[in-house]
């Protein structure tokens, strides 16, 4: 079965520069979620996409932001970046399912950015 | 806002014994649902067992079973017959019902790390 591909799986980027983060959700998932992961920590939560269109949003800095596009694809560009930026970032799709009550979110294998 | 609280942050158990790990939460929602996830060395986030916050019967998926008890908004993960395998990372998380439709964002608990003993 396809699942969530996320990449590029690993980027290095220099403090200040730009970087910009894919996730290509399991077809027919009309919803892309966006998770920081800290070294240490649980996954905070940043932005969240439903029919293209901004859905929530929780801890994202100014210096980032995100898009869904028509074919349901999400790129989240970070800019500025700083060494706290550095983390696993994680994409997670949910199924357009209208009928039930809950949609289980599944995750991509994540992106590990790296700022030196 | 919902909170979730870890307070274990390392388990460990012998194989093929059981294990249980604790998660408790705030919300002042009312319809919500609980999950366990498990983020293995390779980092994938993992389902492991959900639970819709209106069902009374807590949930069970093979090995693991959740202890539910909403009016103590506490929501334990056991894991019978412990297999290597499990060793792990395990988060608690809880998502609100977004009352029909598909959004709705995760808030996780802070992990447990689960080792496994041979």
């Amino acid at each position: 079965a396809a699942g969530v591909i996320q990449s590029p799986r690993h980027l290095i980027k220099e403090k200040r520069e730009t970087a910009t983060l894919k996730c290509y959700p399991i077809p027919r998932h009309d919803t892309v979620y966006w998770y920081q992961q800290g070294p240490g920590q649980d996954p905070q939560f940043l932005i969240s996409f439903y029919e293209k269109m901004q859905s929530d949003k929780g801890s994202i800095p100014d210096r980032f932001s995100a898009q869904q596009f028509s074919d349901y694809h999400s790129e989240l560009n970070m800019s500025s970046l700083e060494l706290g930026d550095s983390a696993l970032y994680f994409c997670a799709s949910s199924p357009r399912q209208r009928r039930t009550r809950y949609n289980e979110q599944f995750f991509g294998p994540g992106t590990r950015l790296t700022v030196l | 806002a919902q909170t979730v609280t870890q307070s274990q942050p390392e388990m460990s158990v012998q194989e093929a014994e059981t294990v249980t790990l604790s998660c408790t939460y705030d919300t002042s929602e009312n319809n919500y649902y609980l999950f366990w996830y498990k983020q293995p060395p390779s980092r994938q986030m993992i389902l492991v067992i959900r639970q819709e916050a209106y069902k009374q019967q807590n949930a069970t998926e093979n090995r693991f079973s959740v202890n539910f008890q909403k009016a103590a908004k506490s929501f334990s993960l056991k894991i019978s017959d412990s297999q290597l395998g499990d060793t792990a990372m395990y988060f608690c998380a809880t998502r609100l019902d977004a009352g029909g439709t598909s959004y709705g964002k995760l808030t996780f608990g802070q992990g447990t790390i689960l080792t496994v003993h041979p």
